[in-house]
């Protein structure tokens, strides 16, 4: 398995800003991927973050909105720029292994007001 | 890409009794096939997985099953207990490296 840290965990913000989560994993994986949970619902991708190379966005999810970071195998940032309300959501990075098992960070809470 | 249908949406047993979730895929391809238990407030986490060269793996009172002709695979959850509450989540992993979420059971194992 892996062990994965995200910051913030929450964090309220107005509308209008930008905020940056940060994902951490203890070994060197491939595969980083962020996704989106509206409460009550399922896990929506948002990207595969690449290694040294742009982000891969899903359908509905842009470059300009959800940039993407991925410096090494190990640490990923996904910003939410420009939020609105409806940007509310939790954030959760996840990471794949070779084996093809996938595990999530403890998610980040966001609330834009 | 793969699309993943889960079923049902809410789930309500009596603790002892066995709980059965059901998810069909449409790509024939996929060849991986997690399941994941979301408490409230935690992250998903993997409690059981299939590959598409195996029909069934147990681990303890859980167990999965994989139909790849009909393209269907179910989780089992025997002797179901209060700490079994939770939302359940099927996936499947096609090949370009993506997996496709079920939309949730919402699983209540009443005392």
């Amino acid at each position: 398995s892996a062990v994965i840290s995200q910051k913030p965990s929450r964090d309220i913000c107005q509308r209008g800003t930008s905020l940056t989560i940060q994902c951490q994993v203890d070994s060197q994986v491939t595969m980083m991927f962020w996704y989106r949970q509206q409460p009550g619902q399922s896990l929506t991708l948002i990207a595969t973050a690449n290694q040294g190379s742009e982000a891969t966005y899903e359908s509905g999810f842009v470059i300009d909105k959800f940039p993407i970071s991925r410096p090494n195998l190990t640490f990923s940032t996904l910003t939410v720029s420009n939020m609105s309300p409806e940007d509310s959501s939790i954030y959760l990075c996840s990471v794949r292994t070779a084996s093809y098992e996938q595990y999530f960070g403890p998610g980040t809470r966001l609330t834009v007001t | 890409g793969e699309n993943v249908e889960q079923h049902p949406s809410t789930l309500s047993v009596q603790e002892g009794d066995s709980a059965v979730i059901k998810c069909t895929y449409s790509d024939s391809a996929s060849n991986y096939f997690p399941w994941y238990k979301q408490e409230l407030g935690k992250r998903p986490q993997l409690i059981i997985d299939i590959r598409s060269n195996v029909g069934e793996k147990k681990d303890q009172r859980i167990a999965v099953t994989l139909n790849k002709t009909a393209k269907h695979f179910s989780l089992h959850i025997t002797e179901t207990q209060p700490e079994d509450s939770a939302v359940y989540f099927c996936a499947g992993y096609d090949n370009f490296n993506k997996f496709y979420f079920g939309s949730g059971t919402k699983l209540n194992v009443k005392p």
